[in-house]
């Protein structure tokens, strides 16, 4: 496996499920990223890691919960999720999100439908 | 917080035409970046500038980056089918990076 990997890549679930997204990076950088990208919005970052510690959480509601094990993989744990929440969810990686020039390498993004 | 607009937000011209977009800003970046993403997939990264009026090609994509370091723009010449996607633009300064809403386009044969 080369880049960003992500999986699953189409998930839909119920909001009373939980399920949790993985994200893997083999490019050996020291920052992974969440995004979710909505129809017609910006992508809009959710959280950050740096070197395995949380470094930016831009006010995701708690049902969203991210877990980053170590340097390669990131994940991000759902409960109790809302229709509304159903979007493209795309990890990134970046060589180290505290200096640039900030370039990120995504993942191909999990699909999620919240039923 | 950066705001980046990007314009036109849809664009549909036919194969071999030529084409700007651009991506605005009133705030200063130390680097913007460009992606592509087709449908489907994440962003892919097309280039990176970081100094003011620098200009990249890539093959038949022109980029430029203001003498401010506000905005950009890329261009495309003789477009074709296999440029269709969302254009992306993200500016960074400080540890803060934010993207634009993008820039769809279709290339029709």
């Amino acid at each position: 496996e080369t880049g960003v990997t992500q999986t699953p890549r189409h998930l839909v679930m119920g909001m009373t499920n939980k399920k949790s997204l993985k994200c893997e990076q083999h490019l050996g950088h020291n920052a992974m990223y969440w995004y979710k990208q909505s129809a017609k919005k910006p992508l809009e970052l959710m959280f950050v890691y740096s070197l395995e510690e949380r470094v930016e959480n831009n006010s995701v509601p708690s049902r969203f919960s991210p877990e980053c094990p170590n340097s390669s993989h990131l994940f991000l744990h759902l409960h109790t999720l809302q229709p509304e929440d159903s979007a493209l969810y795309l990890c990134a990686s970046s060589q180290d999100e505290r200096q640039g020039p900030y370039e990120q390498y995504f993942g191909p993004g999990t699909r999620l439908t919240v039923t | 917080t950066q705001l980046l607009e990007q314009s036109p937000q849809f664009l549909s011209i036919q194969e071999g035409e030529n084409l700007t977009v651009y991506c605005n800003s009133s705030s200063v970046f130390s680097s913007l970046q460009w992606y592509r993403q087709e449908p489907g997939e994440g962003p892919v990264l097309l280039v990176t500038v970081v100094t003011g009026g620098e200009v990249k090609k890539l093959k038949r994509l022109t980029f430029q980056f203001g003498d401010a370091r506000k905005d950009s723009s890329l261009h495309i010449t003789a477009a074709q089918p296999g440029d269709t996607g969302l254009y992306l633009c993200a500016g960074a300064d400080n540890n803060d990076m934010r993207f634009g809403a993008g820039t769809r386009l279709t290339v029709k044969p």
